[in-house]
Parts: structure tokens; C-alpha cells; sequence
């Protein structure tokens, strides 16, 4: 069975300096996975996927992940933090053979400081 | 384009009573799920339908109902609500191709009160 730990619940960093924001999965297949972003009050974007191509994803905003099979991690990374990337952040699995069933971490809420 | 719209925004309910949140895309997506957030464990997936006419169960469906009369609505029918379905739902669909790695595209959510 799948599943997916998010490391940190919440993660303070200042403004410009790095994030990190890790997630640790465990799958029976081929993962997909998949970081999405929740801003205050508002519904999930997809911030980045990996689709196997390759083990450094790109996403939106900045932000990428390595997928890590060796150690069974997707961590977040981003080389500077604006006020604007305050937000929940969503670790989340899917099967290979795709039922289209996501299975979510716990969040990792980030606080930017000025 | 929309895109997916949920409605209500929020709603306050009394125990027992009916309730059914709307959900509807645009999109001409295949798939469609519900979910609920709750603090501390994340997204669980409540129903789920990969085709108009077709619903399955998701990790958390017991007091839910669905249906998918069409491509486009996937509504979500608390028969008799209680307090512990106090939470934010969110709507969700995806194209769902077959070998595809699927996005899946929220819409705003629904923040439901049961008293």
C-alpha cells in the first residue's frame, strides 16, 4: 500500500533564503508523485510531477524536486523564499496504474519572515 | 472557463439533517473525487467516479453519497450529517487517461459546520 510522510509540519525560513520542505513515500509500484500547493482559504495548485522522465522535476514559482528512489524521497526545494510562498504544502502519491487515487501527506505548513 | 465550482461556499448545519454539496467542471474531464481536509491529516478521499455512471469508495466513505448522472456534476449527499462531518471539502477531476500520470484540478472548496 501506498502512503506518504511529510517530515516537518511547519517549516519557518526568512525571506530569501533556501527552502526545503521533505517527503518520504512508500509504494508497491512505480510511484507518481506529485507536490501541490494551498494557499490560505483557497483550493490545491499543482506545483510540480514527476513523471519518470527525469529524477529533477521543475515546477511553478521556482520550486523543484528530486525524486530519490534509494532513499524513497521527493523533498521540495526552492534557492529562495518570497513572502508570497507562505502557503500549506502537499506531498501526494499516486499509483502507476492510475486509478487516479491520490494519497496525501500530512501538509507542511511554510511561514516566510521579512 | 471555469474550471470547477463548488457550491455552497460554506453552509452551517444542523445534526441530522440532509445536505448535498454540488460540484461541476468544465473541463470535460473523465474523472471527478471528492475529499475532505481536516488539521493534521491532510486530503482523504471521500468518493470517487472515473466515468459518468460509474462511483467508488475512497478511504473515508461511510455518511457519503454519491452520484454521476453526467460528464460535467458529481455531487455529494450527506443523508444525515453529524458532527464529526464538520471539515472543508474539496472537488477535484482529472482527465484520467489510460497509462496516463494524472493531474488532478481542484475547485475552491466547501467549509461545512455541523452542529
Amino acid at each position: 500500500a501506498q502512503s506518504v510522510t511529510q517530515l516537518d509540519s511547519h517549516v519557518s525560513v526568512s525571506e530569501g533564503t533556501p527552502v526545503l520542505l521533505r517527503c518520504n513515500y512508500s509504494s508497491s509500484y512505480s510511484p507518481s508523485l506529485f507536490w501541490y500547493v494551498q494557499h490560505p482559504n483557497k483550493g490545491l495548485q499543482l506545483l510540480l510531477k514527476y513523471t519518470s522522465a527525469a529524477t529533477l522535476v521543475k515546477g511553478i514559482n521556482g520550486f523543484e524536486a528530486e525524486f530519490k528512489k534509494s532513499e524513497t524521497s521527493f523533498h521540495l526545494t526552492k534557492p529562495s523564499a518570497h513572502m508570497s510562498d507562505a502557503a500549506e504544502y502537499f506531498c501526494v502519491v499516486s499509483e502507476r496504474v492510475n486509478t487516479g487515487k491520490l494519497i496525501f501527506g500530512q501538509g507542511t505548513t511554510l511561514q516566510v519572515k521579512p | 472557463i471555469a474550471g470547477i465550482t463548488q457550491a455552497p461556499t460554506s453552509q452551517i448545519l444542523a445534526a441530522g439533517r440532509r445536505m448535498t454539496l454540488r460540484c461541476t467542471q468544465d473541463m470535460r474531464h473523465n474523472a471527478m473525487y471528492w475529499y475532505r481536509q481536516d488539521l493534521g491529516l491532510g486530503l482523504r478521499l471521500i468518493h470517487y467516479s472515473n466515468t459518468a455512471g460509474t462511483t467508488g469508495k475512497g478511504e473515508v466513505p461511510d455518511g457519503y453519497s454519491v452520484s454521476r448522472a453526467n460528464t460535467d456534476d458529481f455531487p455529494l449527499t450527506l443523508a444525515s450529517a453529524v458532527p464529526s462531518q464538520t471539515s472543508v471539502y474539496f472537488c477535484a477531476s482529472s482527465v484520467l487517461g489510460q497509462d496516463a500520470i494524472d493531474t488532478q484540478y481542484f475547485g475552491p472548496g466547501t467549509r461545512l459546520t455541523v452542529l
